[in-house]
């Protein structure tokens, strides 16, 4: 069965420093990836999303990037951290009847 | 106009409630439909899909109205366990790769 691995679980950063955050899925080959972020009391906010390796999407202009170095590896990336950068980090992937996935998240606190 | 739109609530309904949500969509060529539920600081989970021709699972009743453009999410028998927010998703299939959500809509069941 398919899973997918998200980490770190929290994290605490303060502004100005670089942020990685790694997602891994795991039993299923060329799947589509996302990253969503969630500030707090709000929607889902697609910030990006790929249909294969090197291929990003970007949804909104803002301070992060994305890779895919691997077929089941998609990392979420920023230079410097702003405080609006605070939020539930997710990471997805769609299944073949197009449902999303998700990892359990990684809840960013910009200090 | 939101892709996806959903009234965020709070609606508080007394244990063994009825409950009705209702998710519209503007883009009349979207294809898949899904209620997903986020239980407080965790990832969504996904609930059930949404079939054309209505379907149920247990306590939860899942419908399309495609002239209408919106799809609902009917809870009897409300429980305790049900409070969490409930997000729609709806996806344009074919080869659009976004997965789109709403910003949900917030359940509590009070005893």
């Amino acid at each position: 069965s398919q899973t997918i691995h998200q980490w770190p679980a929290t994290l605490v950063q303060p502004v100005g420093s670089p942020l990685s955050l790694e997602c891994t899925v795991e039993g299923t080959s060329n799947p589509n990836l996302y990253w969503y972020r969630q500030a707090a009391g709000r929607g889902l906010q697609l910030l990006f999303y790929s249909v294969g390796i090197g291929q990003i999407s970007s949804e909104v202009p803002q301070n992060l990037s994305a890779s895919r170095p691997q077929d089941r590896q998609f990392i979420l990336s920023s230079k410097k951290l702003l405080l609006s950068d605070s939020g539930f980090y997710l990471c997805a992937w769609r299944g073949v009847g197009a449902e999303a996935f998700f990892g359990q998240g990684t809840r960013l606190t910009v200090v | 106009r939101k892709e996806v739109e959903q009234d965020p609530g709070p609606f508080n309904v007394p244990e063994g409630a009825t409950v009705a949500f209702n998710c519209t969509y503007s883009n009349s060529a979207s294809q898949s439909f899904f209620w997903y539920r986020q239980d407080c600081r965790k990832e969504p989970k996904l609930l059930m899909s949404v079939y054309s021709s209505g379907n149920e699972d247990g306590r939860f009743t899942a419908q399309l109205n495609r002239a209408s453009q919106y799809i609902s999410l009917l809870i009897r028998d409300s429980k305790l366990s049900d409070s969490a927010t409930y997000l729609c998703v709806v996806n344009r299939g074919g080869g659009y790769q976004k997965v789109t959500f709403g910003i949900g809509t917030k359940l509590q069941v009070i005893p």
